[in-house]
Parts: C-alpha cells; sequence; structure tokens
C-alpha cells in the first residue's frame, strides 16, 4: 500500500514557464509534507515544507499548495530555471518514520 | 558546518557476503534514519536510530540491521546479501527525529550485488 504517490514520473517544460509537480497522500493522520529535490549522484536537499494547518507555503520561486480534502498536494516552481531539472519527491513523515513518493523527474529546457 | 557523509561511496559485493555502510551525521543531529532506493523508486525507510537506539524500523527483513554509537555516527549492516540488495543506501540525520523536521542527506552508499 503506497501511501504517498506521485503519478507522473517526468515533467518537461520550457525555462521561464510553470512547473506543476503533484503528490496524493491516503493517510489522513499526515500533517506535514515536504519536498526534496534530487540530483544525480547527490543526496536528497530539502526544498519546502508544509503544515496541514496551512493551505499554502511559498518560498522565493517555490510554492507548496496543500488541499486536505482532496489529500494533493502540489508544488510549482515559478520561473522554471534549467538548474531546477531534477528529481522531486514528495515525503510525509508520520510516526517516526518517512514515506516518500517514487519521485517525478524535472527537465526544464533552455 | 560538515554535512551528511556516508562511506563508501561505492562498494561490490557477490552473493551471500556481508556488507557494513557508515553514516556521520551533522555535528549535533542525534537522529538517524536509514533509507534504500532502488531504480524508479522512491525512498524506502529502513530504521531509525536515536541516541544509540533504534526506535522505529521499516517493512525489511532481519538480514538488515543498523547500530548507533554514542558520538551519533551509525552504521547499517546487511547480511547474506542477495541480487535484490543492489540499490542506493541512504542516510539521513536530523536534530530530533523525521516527524515534524526536514531531514539532511549524506550523498548515499552505491551497492552493486553480482
Amino acid at each position: 500500500d503506497q501511501q504517498v504517490k506521485q503519478n507522473s514520473p517526468s515533467l518537461s517544460v520550457q525555462e521561464g514557464r510553470i512547473s506543476i509537480l503533484n503528490c496524493d497522500y491516503t493517510n489522513s493522520m499526515f500533517d506535514y509534507f515536504l519536498w526534496y529535490k534530487k540530483y544525480p549522484a547527490e543526496g536528497p536537499t530539502f526544498l519546502i515544507s508544509i503544515s496541514s494547518i496551512k493551505d499554502k507555503n511559498e518560498d522565493g520561486r517555490f510554492t507548496v499548495f496543500l488541499n486536505k480534502s482532496a489529500k494533493h498536494l502540489s508544488l510549482h516552481i515559478v520561473p522554471s530555471q534549467p538548474g531546477d531539472s531534477a528529481v522531486y519527491f514528495c515525503a510525509a513523515p508520520w510516526a517516526g518514520k518517512s514515506t516518500f513518493g517514487d519521485g517525478t523527474t524535472l527537465t526544464v529546457k533552455p | 558546518k560538515a554535512g551528511v557523509t556516508q562511506t563508501p561511496r561505492y562498494l561490490i559485493k557477490t552473493r551471500g557476503q556481508q556488507v557494513t555502510l557508515s553514516c556521520s551525521p551533522i555535528s549535533g543531529h542525534r537522529s538517524v534514519s536509514w533509507y534504500q532506493q532502488t531504480p524508479g523508486q522512491g525512498l524506502q525507510f529502513l530504521f531509525e536510530y536515536f541516541s544509540e537506539t533504534q526506535r522505529n524500523k521499516g517493512n525489511f527483513p532481519g538480514r538488515f540491521s543498523g547500530r548507533q554509537f554514542s558520538n551519533s555516527r551509525s552504521e547499517m549492516n546487511v547480511s547474506t546479501l542477495e541480487l535484490g540488495d543492489s540499490a542506493l543506501y541512504l542516510c539521513a540525520s536530523s536534530l530530533g527525529g523525521a516527524s515534524n523536521q526536514p531531514q539532511h542527506f549524506g550523498d548515499g552508499t552505491r551497492l552493486s550485488i553480482l
């Protein structure tokens, strides 16, 4: 039972446009979510998080939206830059462990 | 501030052998978690150690074990290696645990089983 799902394995966008990465979860007890970015041959790095008491959190070009009723969150990157090309994971920590989605590979074309 | 350090970066073993991976967390971080990542898959939680005690465990067989030392450094051991154990093993540290704060990851150990 995969409790965190990223249904799009890959996404390609043009530089300067918006990138939208999606994540769905099934456990209604999840109350905190994070997005990590991973470059090849490196470990994941924390990007942005959101608590379930909010429906939006913004940090520069990155905004995460949370729709609790739909059990859905999304990461918006505006404007997208070639350096944003990486694998993006959403994660939900609960009961002492983090559950990760399978990741979405974002390619930003110059 | 030094990041999370994992050694070795690459390892090749054969079936049936055993292997030990090492992780040095960020100074002051007491929680260390281990994850397995296989191609096309997300990170699968193995276990978490906090103050030398295993606090949480994922759904992996008993061949996977770990420990944490008094300086918070952690080791992960896999015995009787199988082909399916080929993966990237990541460790992550945080101050108190994963539940309400981001984790800091090392660059991983790439384990290949022949």
